[in-house]
């Protein structure tokens, strides 16, 4: 069966261009997760959806971010403005349901470089 | 902020060493989770403990989560070179009602022939 995917694999935008990165989610999960893993850094947590509900934005590090899910499956990261600082590898992940010690199951990530 | 200190930050051994990585915080998790992941891939879930105490073996690796549920170790014998890889440590805050994680910076693993 397919795992998550994400989309693209790399990306890289001049400084205050706009991005969209994109993860399709393993069929049937209800929970998505993204996550920013800088250089050298372990992924730290942006954003929860469970179905097309976001029950968690705690962790966006500031309005120029913004996530989606409308339909529950498929789930769109935006950025707006972009800045240098937003260089980092985009993780999203799955789970089967919202329940604790639920697996999450990671896409490969997408590597933005702002220059 | 609740963090995980993830030490050494590099490892770089000989196949047949046997090594330990460690994960540490101050504050206590209702589980642990140890992923290791690959360069251009995602993290890929080891394994998951939940008891103060617990310890569990999978193949040549041991992970036990300590007492107080603040810190985890991984403990890998005769390394061998498919081992190479960043192991990450992740805990799982008792507040939020679902599987929200918090990631160490991890551990970087070589272990050369």
């Amino acid at each position: 069966g397919a795992g998550v995917s994400q989309s693209p694999r790399y990306k890289v935008a001049k400084r205050g261009q706009d991005v969209a990165l994109r993860c399709d989610p393993i069929s049937g999960h209800v929970s998505l997760f993204w996550y920013q893993q800088a250089l050298g850094q372990g992924p730290e947590f942006l954003t929860y959806f469970q179905n097309e509900a976001q029950l968690d934005k705690s962790g966006l590090p500031s309005d120029r971010f913004f996530a989606e899910r409308p339909e529950g499956s498929v789930s769109t990261l935006k950025i707006q403005r972009t800045q240098q600082e937003d260089s980092a590898v985009y993780l999203c992940a799955s789970s089967l349901t919202s329940g604790d010690y639920n697996e999450q199951f990671f896409g490969p990530g997408t590597r933005l470089t702002v220059l | 902020t609740q963090l995980l200190e993830q030490s050494p930050q590099f490892l770089s051994i000989q196949e047949g060493e046997n090594l330990t990585v460690y994960c540490n915080s101050s504050s206590v998790f209702s589980s642990l989770q140890w992923y290791r992941q690959e360069p251009g891939e995602g993290p890929v879930l080891l394994v998951t403990v939940v008891t103060g105490g617990e310890v569990k073996k999978l193949k040549r690796l041991t992970f036990q989560f300590g007492d107080a549920r603040k810190d985890s170790s991984l403990h890998i014998t005769a390394a061998q070179p498919g081992d190479t890889g960043l192991y990450l440590c992740a805990g799982r805050p008792f507040s939020g009602g679902y599987n929200k994680l918090i990631f160490g910076a991890g551990t970087r693993l070589a272990v050369h022939p």
